[in-house]
């Protein structure tokens, strides 16, 4: 069955570098999503990506945040200078239509 | 805003019983309700959807209920096994969005 793979699976990183998220949608997914999870706490939306352009954003994905979908395959979340609120777990879903797929996540560290 | 009320935090039931998580939504646009599944360290994973246009939806043990005049919709899960443990969350979405508002979720512990 095919799956929604994330790496890597933590990263630990300084306040103000830049890291990047990658993901690998299903293959035959047309939408695409960033959403994150601080600990014990619920998911929250970040921004929903289709036809190589972002549709939607929430309040969260400041200038700090771009998404990218580099290639026919991955699809990347970058934060440009990180921030100790940034630490959480970031999962990557997709989907073909209202039906979202999640991956196991990239739990992030900033220090 | 939109926003998703999930209760309880956490439920405890004994091997067998049936297990019962509501969430309330505050847009009346919402009309797809998905609940997720979260393992420890694992990412959601959707184990039942309804849409507005039905009122229930059944599959095996689960099966979802939807009140949209109240705003109110409920997971029920029936003979419940210690596998089913896990931290269950429901979520609404308008239609045209794709945008996932989630409930805070709750912890199910079901004891053998």
């Amino acid at each position: 069955e095919p799956e929604v793979t994330q790496t890597p699976s933590h990263q630990v990183t300084q306040m103000g570098q830049e890291v990047i998220l990658r993901c690998v949608p299903i293959s035959n997914h047309l939408y695409f999503y960033w959403y994150r999870q601080i600990l014990g706490q619920k998911v929250e939306f970040l921004v929903s990506f289709y036809n190589n352009e972002i549709s939607e954003k929430s309040e969260i994905f400041d200038d700090q945040f771009s998404v990218e979908r580099p290639d026919g395959s991955n699809f990347t979340l970058k934060i440009r200078s990180t921030k100790l609120e940034d630490s959480a777990m970031y999962f990557c879903a997709s989907s073909k239509g209202y039906e979202q797929y999640f991956g196991p996540g990239t739990r992030l560290t900033v220090t | 805003g939109e926003n998703v009320e999930q209760h309880p935090s956490t439920l405890s039931v004994q091997e067998g019983d049936s297990a019962v998580i509501k969430c309330t939504y505050s847009d009346s646009a919402s009309n797809y309700f998905p609940w997720y599944k979260q393992e420890l360290g694992k990412g959601p994973q959707l184990i039942i959807d309804i849409r507005s246009n039905v009122g229930e939806k059944k599959d095996q043990r689960i099966a979802v209920t939807l009140n949209k005049t109240a705003k109110h919709f409920s997971l029920h899960i029936t003979e419940t096994q210690p596998e089913d443990s896990a931290v269950y969350f429901c979520a609404a979405s308008i239609m045209g969005t794709y945008k996932y508002i989630f409930g805070t979720g709750t912890r199910l512990k079901v004891l053998a």
